[in-house]
């Protein structure tokens, strides 16, 4: 599965967009791009996937760039709730690895 | 709500002694796993069952060891615990081990082995 690269931290003021990178540069063809966050001290919760056209849901928005070498994670109102790590992971659909490889993911904060 | 439940959610043991991490989700998912996270890192799959009474090893199995009798059930035994396995045990489940859409994660257990 390709590696990604995403910021350790970031700041965010409440009722603002946040928008997490993620950097996948090695990804191929058939490899999806997932979304989980970690509430502290919660088990990682799923938030979104796509393959390369841009995808959105309740929870956020996912938009991956022509090329599928980045993509971003937008979440258009962000509330004190949305406090997490947030992990980006590429995944190929198939085969019986069984594994979701988390990093370490972008540790969000959602500011008053 | 329905979903993953683990039992017990903090447990404390001796160098040596043994338990068993118990998981049981409701969704009739068929996929189930169990990860463990150290402190400042990311979650790190021990085992992994794809389908009921099937089980796979993951990237860190040593120490441990997994039954899946029951589509529902999931269990994580430790024959000898040792302090090194002090950590945060969380299970999951999946509709499918092939995607890693929509995995549904408990709310972990707490170990300290002393």
């Amino acid at each position: 599965d390709a590696k990604t690269t995403q910021p350790t931290s970031m700041d965010c003021a409440e009722g603002r967009a946040a928008n997490l990178p993620c950097n996948h540069s090695t990804i191929s063809g058939n490899e999806y791009v997932y979304w989980y966050r970690q509430i502290h001290s919660q088990g990682p919760q799923y938030i979104i996937h796509g393959l390369k056209n841009n995808e959105t849901n309740e929870m956020a928005s996912l938009i991956i760039t022509e090329d599928r070498k980045s993509s971003t994670l937008i979440l258009p109102h962000a509330t004190l709730r949305d406090t997490a790590v947030y992990y980006c992971i590429v995944r190929v659909y198939g085969g019986s690895q069984g594994n979701l490889i988390f990093g370490k993911g972008t540790k969000l904060s959602v500011k008053p | 709500n329905a979903g993953v439940t683990q039992t017990p959610k903090f447990q404390v043991l001796k160098t040596g002694q043994s338990m068993t991490l118990q998981c049981a989700q409701d969704m009739n998912h068929n996929s189930m796993y169990w990860y463990r996270q150290d402190p400042g890192m990311g979650l790190r799959l021990i085992y992994y069952s794809a389908s009921e009474g099937t089980t796979d090893k993951g990237e860190v199995p040593d120490g441990y060891n997994v039954s899946r009798l029951k589509k529902q059930n999931f269990l994580l035994g430790l024959e000898s615990a040792a302090p090194s396995q002090t950590s945060v045990y969380f299970c999951a489940s999946s509709e499918t081990v092939l995607s890693g859409y929509g995995y549904t994660f408990g709310s972990g257990t707490r170990l300290t082995v002393v």
